[in-house]
């Protein structure tokens, strides 16, 4: 089966500085979607990288905030940017149109993110 | 009201026990609909899918009424391992990915 990687696994940071996670698939998928799980809460679409051109955002995220970036078919970035502490929490890329299945979505294992 | 409404739990159950979880949404354009499974800290993984016709997998038994928008999972013969968390998952449209995730219903099943 297909590997889905993300790094770091995990960060503490300081306020006001930037983080950005990678996700690497070992196979080429069709859709990557970045989401964000707070303590205790359950998952939430930040956005949909699409390859090639800008990403479409959910309500109650912006670009400014989460840059995200999707060069090619198997790989992309999400930027936290000027973190405060409420961005603690753990995010996690998800794909889908992983062995022809184009209605499910595999997840990465997750970055765990802490802001100081 | 949330989109996706689960019973947060948690459910204590001795081992071998049977398990029924349900689930409700909100929206009549939801598509397709999933249980994923979530340990401590680790990522939700795909316990199975969910069709009209109902699906089973070994000792796992979905079902969907479209017309009361509701979801279940029925566990049989609990293990020790099926404590976790599950998530009912809504999507809108398979084009789109879109999905929708319950608050989760966290079961412990204890020896």
């Amino acid at each position: 089966s297909a590997v889905i990687s993300q790094k770091p696994s995990r960060d503490i940071c300081q306020r006001g500085t930037s983080l950005t996670i990678q996700c690497q698939v070992d196979s080429q998928v069709t859709m990557m979607f970045w989401y964000r799980q707070q303590p205790g809460q359950s998952l939430t679409l930040i956005a949909t990288a699409n390859q090639g051109s800008e990403a479409t955002y959910e309500s109650g995220f912006v670009i400014d905030k989460f840059p995200i970036s999707r060069p090619n078919l198997t790989f992309s970035t999400l930027t936290v940017s000027n973190m405060s502490p409420e961005d603690s929490s753990i995010y996690l890329c998800s794909v889908e149109g992983l062995a022809g299945r184009v209605d499910t979505q595999y997840f990465g294992p997750g970055t765990r993110l802490t802001v100081l | 009201r949330k989109e996706v409404e689960q019973d947060p739990g948690p459910f204590n159950v001795p081992e071998g026990a049977t398990v029924a979880f349900n689930c409700t949404y909100s929206n009549s354009a939801s598509q397709s609909f999933f249980w994923y499974r979530q340990d401590c800290r680790k990522e939700p993984k795909l316990l199975m899918s969910v069709y009209s016709s109902g699906n089973e997998d070994g000792r796992f038994t979905a079902q969907l009424n479209r017309a009361s928008q509701y979801i279940s999972l029925l566990i049989r013969d609990s293990k020790l391992s099926d404590s976790a968390t599950y998530l009912c998952v809504v999507s809108r449209s398979g084009n789109t990915g879109k999905l929708i995730f319950g608050q989760g219903t966290t079961l412990q099943v204890k020896p």
